[in-house]
């Protein structure tokens, strides 16, 4: 159980173009879904937290115009990096929680990685 | 604020034998989770062990168990009979009550088993 999905796994775009990543959770309904970024060899950086239902909640110095995130159902998210420069090039990882279970543990999709020419 | 540190940077073990991952933390609640995650090459985040601060019993699960000091505001994982599927990335995180639960991550291990 606690299955979560990540689309694409591989992305490659041009500069100035915008992209989309799914986070599914297959076999739970996830009221609460985390966008990271991980740079090589480097710990997760929170990006936003996703209600569904509701606006994601950025961490700072995150650009919510670029990132845009909308979790529009229970078992859906979506992370659209919009107008992407090389620096956006990075791995990006969605996580959900299930909330039938009070440990709060989250279960993290395999990640996407974006490169951006 | 909470945080988490993980001082061993990178760490190794013999095949068969046992090692220790050290994690610290610093909150000022009472309850809370605890968590370690692994990170493969494939990165891949899974879930090792967790720990839930109001449980004095510290946590196992198969090869792989946690010394949970609270006092000290400590939380190490081992793993015994280390095996080379187990090298990979270690991740000790805290789970934040407040602030819509946020996991708070540690810089991680990286460990390698040789064979």
């Amino acid at each position: 159980g606690a299955v979560v999905s990540q689309h694409p796994s591989r992305v490659i775009c041009k500069s100035g173009t915008s992209v989309k990543i799914e986070c599914r959770s297959l076999d739970f309904q996830a009221t609460t879904m985390f966008w990271y970024r991980q740079f090589p060899k480097q710990s997760l950086m929170l990006m936003a937290t996703s209600n569904e239902g509701s606006k994601a909640t950025y961490e700072q110095g995150v650009e919510k115009d670029k990132f845009l995130i909308n979790h529009a159902s229970l078992t859906l998210s979506t992370l659209t990096v919009t107008s992407a420069h090389p620096e956006d090039s990075s791995f990006y990882i969605c996580s959900a929680r299930d909330p039938t279970r009070s440990s709060y543990e989250q279960y993290f999709g395999p990640g996407t990685r974006l490169t951006v020419t | 604020a909470q945080t988490v540190t993980q001082s061993q940077p990178e760490m190794s073990v013999q095949e068969a034998e046992t090692v220790t991952l050290s994690c610290t933390y610093d909150t000022s609640e009472s309850d809370y989770y605890l968590f370690w995650y692994k990170q493969p090459p494939s990165r891949q985040m899974i879930l090792v062990i967790r720990q839930e601060a109001y449980k004095q019993q510290n946590a196992t699960e198969n090869r792989f168990s946690v010394n949970f000091q609270k006092a000290a505001k400590s939380f190490s994982l081992k793993i015994s009979d280390s095996q080379l599927g187990d090298a990979a990335m270690y991740f000790c995180a805290y789970n934040n009550a407040g602030n819509n639960r946020k996991l708070i991550w540690g810089l991680g291990t990286s460990l390698a088993v040789n064979p």
